[in-house]
């Protein structure tokens, strides 16, 4: 079973509407992380979590929530989707300087 | 001014070549310096990993840091078709900071 675990691999979602991406990690780690990359762009931290009561934005935050609902699982939640967050989402943690990366939902907004 | 800029390429080399990738940093706070080998549709993997100034070896793979110009390489010896991937490297400025990427490289290897 994979280490970092996302759902769902795929979505298409229509503008306005509520999405919520998923993740739960077996590692152990207390740091866990939400990137979006665009072609062009790279990896973008959207918000990170160093412990459970600890939430923390990230460089692109605006119109994203998350959710730390234990230490293994880390929510990424869209109010209202718009078609500029159509991009590939990745959850990430570490326990020390190296990151593990789920396999990443790919996300349209229509 | 980005805190990491990296050409995107798509760089594309023969079977056997060797392959320098490059990026550049701005701020001289940052002290770990990391490259990350991402397949296409999978997550990231970290592929080598260096603290402050100087060269690391693995196998087919050095890590090159020099702060005085901000700058970091890798490279492959001997590259392989398997070494077709996206490189991004990703600096950081204490181990338990959050990590800022580059862009990324895509690298195809020709048989």
């Amino acid at each position: 079973d994979a280490d970092v675990t996302q759902t769902p691999r795929n979505r298409i979602t229509k503008t306005g509407k509520r999405i919520m991406l998923e993740c739960s990690q077996t590692k152990g780690h207390d740091r866990m992380y939400w990137y979006r990359q665009d072609p062009g762009l790279g990896l973008r931290l959207i918000y990170y979590s160093f412990d459970v009561k600890d939430i923390n934005k990230g460089e692109i935050s605006d119109g994203y929530s998350v959710s730390r609902q234990a230490q293994a699982k880390f929510s990424l939640s869209l109010e209202s989707a718009i078609p500029n967050q159509t991009a590939l989402y990745f959850c990430a943690t570490s326990g020390g300087e190296k990151l593990f990366f789920g396999s990443g939902t790919q996300l349209s907004v229509l | 001014q980005k805190e990491v800029e990296q050409d995107p390429g798509p760089l594309s080399v023969p079977e056997g070549a060797i392959v320098s990738l490059n990026c550049t940093y701005s701020n001289s706070a940052f002290q770990y310096f990391m490259w990350y080998r991402q397949y296409s549709r999978k997550g990231p993997e970290l592929l080598m990993y260096t603290y402050s100034s100087g060269n690391k070896e693995d196998g087919r793979f050095t890590a090159q840091v020099d702060k005085s110009s901000k700058y970091i390489s890798l490279f492959i010896r001997d590259s392989q078709p398997s070494d077709s991937a996206t490189y991004l490297c990703a600096i950081s400025k204490t181990s338990y900071d959050k990590v800022i990427f580059g862009p990324g490289t895509s690298l195809s290897v020709i048989p």
